[in-house]
């Protein structure tokens, strides 16, 4: 059980180059997100998929595009990286029972546009 | 809005010291309440949550108390030890239903040395 993976963990890339960010989730949760951090910001949703065929823009949605590729993956899509979009991506994904919603998080992809 | 404020770090104590790191909410209705901690160059793991007024969350000796009249969840632990320096962020679900986004605080740095 590896719950959450994301590939992949380093990324540089020139200002105008396009790339995926990979997720996928062994849990069998319904919800995944995407959220970006930032030094002093903490973190901020960029997308997210309720569950399998949907999703919905969050917070800081500008310059991504997401795909929920079935229930265990859900992708990111820089088309065309900007400096601003350095950053550290997370993936999570969530279970909801009677005691809530809890949410578990990839270990994250470092990403470096120049 | 719904909105979390955590008390800015970085916090710097003495190992067996007690800690205290404040958190306090914005929100309508009524949210669910976590405690994430980052450890360095790793992704977010959950260290405690609470789902309803009154409710104490604990885990490795930390705990936070959901107090609904002061609208706060402060983390405490009685004695720190070197290996919690990490990063702690406050988070709330707005929704207590599925598919719900986590609002985070900006996040409080811990060092404790020996």
């Amino acid at each position: 059980n590896a719950g959450v993976t994301q590939t992949p963990k380093f990324q540089v890339l020139k200002t105008g180059q396009s790339m995926t960010l990979q997720c996928a989730q062994d849990m069998n949760h319904n919800s995944m997100y995407w959220y970006r951090q930032d030094p002093g910001m903490g973190l901020r949703l960029i997308y997210y998929s309720a569950s399998e065929g949907t999703t919905d823009k969050g917070e800081v949605p500008n310059g991504y595009n997401v795909s929920r590729l079935n229930k265990r993956e859900f992708s990111l899509r820089l088309e065309s990286a900007a400096p601003s979009q350095t950053s550290v991506y997370f993936c999570a994904s969530s279970d909801f029972s009677s005691r809530g919603e809890t949410q578990y998080f990839g270990p994250g992809t470092r990403l470096l546009v120049l | 809005g719904n909105s979390v404020t955590q008390m800015e770090g970085p916090v710097t104590l003495s190992e067996e010291a007690f800690l205290t790191i404040n958190c306090t909410y914005t929100a309508t209705g009524y949210p669910s309440l976590f405690w994430y901690v980052q450890y360095p160059g790793e992704g977010l793991q959950l260290l405690l949550k609470a789902t309803k007024a009154d409710d104490k969350g604990s885990n490795k000796g930390f705990e936070a108390t959901y107090r609904k009249e002061t609208t706060s969840f402060h983390l405490e632990k009685g004695s720190v030890q070197v290996s919690d320096s990490a990063v702690y962020f406050c988070a709330l679900s707005p929704l207590n239903q599925a598919g719900t986004a986590l609002i985070f605080g900006k996040g409080t740095t811990l060092s404790v040395s020996s």
